[in-house]
């Protein structure tokens, strides 16, 4: 089962402009990753946020977290046409070892 | 950092046939492996759990007898689609968390496309 939902489910952007996507959990997390999968390729690790951080950045990347509404966003500052991909939010469940994925937005951006 | 890699890329089989998947972690022993499957524009979806000389655990809904794992080694674990059909056309995608690695991290494999014909 998937862990939450994310929204928008896809997204269009002109070049340069910021990306901003939301993530929705239902359980208590000890982390909460984003993931970067370009179409019919594998996935690519972006950022980890730990449950006692509230905002992280790496890059053009920037991961908030608010535990007490169990989501979270991942902002893409000055977006290129190199950034289209579908990006999802994964965790753990309390219990689970294998990460639950989020159902991801779909990003373009045009050039 | 942690390398996995998975054997085919991409396979095309006729119905009916089975296909072998191999997953591998090149630079580390994996004590768990786990098998995603991703249907086209949806989410990953977890499949089974993979241990290290033991059987899998499998996730609700999910047929082991027709999604046959196996991990032999500290390296390898294999995802048999057996009798395969058109509706199990899909992306299959593995992970492996590193043995002796404290807290929760998983390396994913770069995915192996099924078309069944």
């Amino acid at each position: 089962s998937q862990q939450g939902e994310e929204d928008p489910q896809a997204l269009s952007i002109q070049e340069g402009e910021n990306a901003t996507m939301n993530c929705s959990y239902k359980t208590s997390i000890n982390n909460l990753q984003w993931y970067r999968q370009n179409s019919g390729r594998g996935l690519v690790h972006l950022i980890l946020i730990r449950s006692n951080e509230r905002e992280k950045h790496s890059g053009r990347l920037r991961v908030t977290l608010d535990t007490s509404k169990k989501s979270s966003s991942l902002l893409i500052t000055a977006s290129r046409a190199a950034d289209t991909a579908s990006y999802f939010c994964a965790s753990y469940y309390t219990g689970r070892r294998a990460l639950t994925f989020g159902s991801g937005t779909r990003l373009q951006v045009q050039p | 950092g942690a390398v996995v890699s998975q054997h085919p890329s991409w396979v095309i089989c006729k119905s009916g046939t089975s296909v072998k998947i191999e997953c591998r972690s090149l630079d580390f022993q994996a004590t768990t492996m786990f098998w995603y499957r991703q249907f086209p524009k949806q989410s990953l979806m977890l499949m089974a759990t993979s241990n290290e000389g033991s059987k899998a655990t499998y996730e609700q809904g999910v047929e082991k007898d027709k999604f046959l794992i196996n991990h032999a080694s500290l390296t390898l674990s294999t995802l048999t689609v057996t009798s395969a059909h058109p509706e199990d056309s899909s992306f299959y995608i593995c992970s492996a968390r590193r043995r002796g690695l404290a807290g929760n991290e998983q390396f994913f494999g770069p995915g192996t496309r099924l078309t069944v014909l």
